[in-house]
């Protein structure tokens, strides 16, 4: 089955304490990115990749780290985390180029700092 | 300007009605319209692609209108299983051809 996976689901940590969540594709899409979405704000892109070893900044970036080592793989990174960045966070991935090509959405994250 | 505005809603409505959405975008170079639909806290889903010409997928009819700068999506005979929120996704023509989502329109569709 095609699918974006994400781990974990729902986390609580404390302020300060380094996480990582993880996000992972089986349909070989070249192009994949990091969502938050917060109440009256919308999708709003965090990072994005646009192949192995190629990444870059979306529209929030502040506070936040990724890498793509592998295609399949785009794990997302909170060194020092705070409480705005109480989120629920999407993992999204798709083929590169196209006019209609569709993106596919991990089943997200829910991350609560306190 | 937001890049894509949409009304919040919510949109309370009958089963049965009809009813539409409309977003309208700011960067006029876009060349590629979609509709996303989002049950409570669940991940976005494509519902459908927006083309020029228009199109129709069973009770979905979704439009563009360039010179307005606007799209619209029109449900018919709306379900209890519609109501969920609506995004308005605009792909900018860069070359990461990023997704700009807008905050979405509410539907409930009530009995």
């Amino acid at each position: 089955e095609a699918q974006v996976t994400q781990n974990p689901r729902y986390l609580i940590t404390v302020t300060g304490k380094k996480l990582t969540v993880t996000c992972s594709q089986n349909m070989n899409h070249e192009y994949m990115s990091w969502y938050r979405q917060d109440p009256g704000l919308g999708l709003r892109q965090i990072y994005y990749s646009m192949n192995v070893e190629v990444t870059d900044k979306g529209d929030v970036p502040e506070g936040y780290k990724v890498s793509r080592k592998e295609k399949r793989n785009f794990p997302l990174i909170l060194e020092s985390p705070s409480p705005n960045q109480t989120s629920l966070y999407f993992c999204a991935s798709r083929l590169a180029g196209g006019l209609t090509d569709t993106q596919y959405f991990g089943p997200g994250t829910r991350l609560t700092v306190l | 300007r937001k890049e894509v505005e949409q009304d919040p809603g919510p949109f309370n409505v009958p089963e049965g009605a009809t009813v539409a959405f409309n977003c309208t975008y700011s960067n006029s170079a876009s060349q590629s319209f979609f509709w996303y639909r989002q049950d409570c806290r669940k991940e976005p889903k494509l519902l459908m692609s927006v083309y020029s010409s228009g199109n129709e997928d069973g009770r979905f009819t979704a439009q563009l209108n360039r010179a307005s700068q606007y799209i619209s999506l029109l449900i018919r005979d709306s379900k209890l299983s519609d109501s969920a929120t609506y995004l308005c996704v605009v792909k900018e023509n860069t070359g990461f051809q990023k997704l700009v989502f807008g905050t979405g329109t509410r539907l409930l569709v009530s009995p």
